[in-house]
């Protein structure tokens, strides 16, 4: 079975611009979690979606926003980049409860924005 | 707000000792406790997950929960450099969100 997958893997952007991420989840898993993890914060929860609705969502300003396809693949948005918004961006799928507090993560996309 | 503690460390073991990790978390009604293992550079790895008291044992690897003191860990036996590594403690209250609270993670360094 295929995992979680990320792309891309690496980005650099500057301020003010915007950047999209993309994940596919393992395939059968219907809830996509999203992740912001810096050293100094650790793992920060960003929103998941379940069924191409958002279920739940972190402490996060609305520059950041995604969405799910009907095929569960994910996307995230970041507008207005910010020098604070570089981190690893990291998403994570699950199978829905109970299996759903376990999470399969991405590779990650690494954000850096100058 | 629900929170998550863990000694940052490092916490530096020899090989073939036993390495224990230590997370408390706050909130009383937590229900799912997971340990992640997370190498330098790459995603976290779920190694160990544990809904009751007591020890749950898989291979090398025991977590330990103790729900009336909001604690659990995570032992490893006869170390060895590979487990080297940051070692997230994770954990989900009851009530549906299924969204763990996430520790910032102990590093581990297993030395020869």
């Amino acid at each position: 079975k295929a995992g979680v997958t990320q792309t891309p893997r690496y980005l650099i952007k500057t301020r003010g611009q915007q950047v999209t991420l993309s994940c596919s989840p393992i395939s059968g898993h219907r809830s996509v979690s999203w992740y912001q993890q810096t050293p100094g914060q650790g793992l920060q929860f960003l929103f998941e979606y379940f069924s191409e609705t958002q279920r739940n969502k972190g402490n996060f300003p609305g520059r950041f926003s995604g969405r799910q396809f009907s095929n569960s693949r994910s996307e995230m948005n970041v507008s207005t980049l910010e020098l604070g918004d570089s981190a690893l961006y990291l998403c994570a799928s699950s199978g829905g409860p109970p299996a759903g507090e376990k999470l399969f993560f991405g590779s990650g996309t690494q954000l850096s924005v100058l | 707000q629900k929170e998550v503690e863990q000694n940052s460390g490092p916490l530096s073991v020899p090989e073939g000792a036993i390495a224990s990790l230590n997370c408390t978390y706050s909130d009383r009604v937590s229900q799912s406790f997971f340990w992640y293992r997370q190498y330098s550079g790459k995603s976290p790895e779920l190694i160990m997950s544990i809904y009751s008291n007591g020890d749950k044992e898989d291979g090398r690897f025991t977590a330990q929960l103790n729900k009336a003191s909001q604690y659990v860990s995570l032992l490893i036996r006869d170390s060895q450099p590979s487990d080297s590594a940051t070692y997230l403690c994770a954990v989900t209250a009851s009530g549906g969100s299924y969204i763990p609270t996430f520790g910032r993670g102990t590093s581990l360094i297993v030395h020869p």
